[in-house]
């Protein structure tokens, strides 16, 4: 079983804190994604990580995918209550396993 | 809007009833999946369609029956559910099964069994 481990579970902060989630695993994989879910939606994915050790950044996003290819961050920069909902990481062999989130709110 | 359409949007059902959830893709896409999502659980990948063969059914309840029909079209087939299955269940799509793909998620079925 390729268990996913995304920590915190929740986090609530205000409007321009800055954020990270974590995403860890005991197994390998060839990629990892992260998606977000806003409330009443299906999962949108944000980026796909492939070599070890790779940072992406997507605007206030910046994801890193560790060298061994096991865990993964998420680091938000000043937060916005858009950035609001489920932060889900993926590992992807074959397939796809998923974490169970971290639920994230932004104050205004 | 990301190409997968799922219906109905929400449902509450019995568990003497039999109901089904319908997923359609306008993608293109060879491989579709369910996943149910429950609160404070994973995703959990139920049955994956490539081709319009199954090829992994994991482990789940004969009360959830898949059907594919067509490379774009997915039914999830609900019978004597209990209440323990009431979630969300979402449909995905993608253009193959595996590492590589990007999944795209239709927005779910609200299922409630009462």
């Amino acid at each position: 079983t390729q268990l996913l481990e995304q920590s915190p579970q929740f986090l609530s902060i205000q409007e321009g804190e800055n954020l990270t989630v974590y995403c860890n695993s005991s197994s390998v994989f060839s990629s990892l994604q992260w998606y977000r879910q806003e409330p009443g939606e299906g999962p949108v994915l944000l980026v796909t990580v492939v070599t070890g050790g790779e940072v992406k950044k997507l605007k206030r996003l910046t994801f890193q995918f560790g060298d061994a290819r096991k865990d993964s961050s998420l680091h938000i920069t000043a937060a916005q209550p858009g950035d609001t909902g489920l932060y889900l990481c993926a590992g992807v062999n074959n397939d796809m396993r998923f974490g169970a989130g971290t639920r994230l709110t932004v104050k205004p | 809007e990301t190409g997968v359409t799922q219906t109905p949007r929400h449902l509450v059902m019995g568990m003497t009833n039999k109901k089904s959830l319908k997923c359609e893709q306008h993608l293109g896409h060879n491989a579709m999946y369910w996943y149910k999502q429950s609160a404070k659980k994973p995703l959990e990948l139920m049955f994956v369609y490539s081709l319009e063969e199954r090829v992994e059914n994991n482990s789940v309840p004969s009360r959830f029956s898949p059907e594919c029909p067509n490379s774009s079209h997915l039914f999830l087939h609900l019978h004597t559910l209990q209440p323990e299955d009431s979630a969300l269940y979402l449909c995905a799509s993608s253009q193959d099964r595996g590492s590589g793909n990007t999944i795209y998620f239709g927005e779910g079925s609200w299922l409630t069994v009462v």
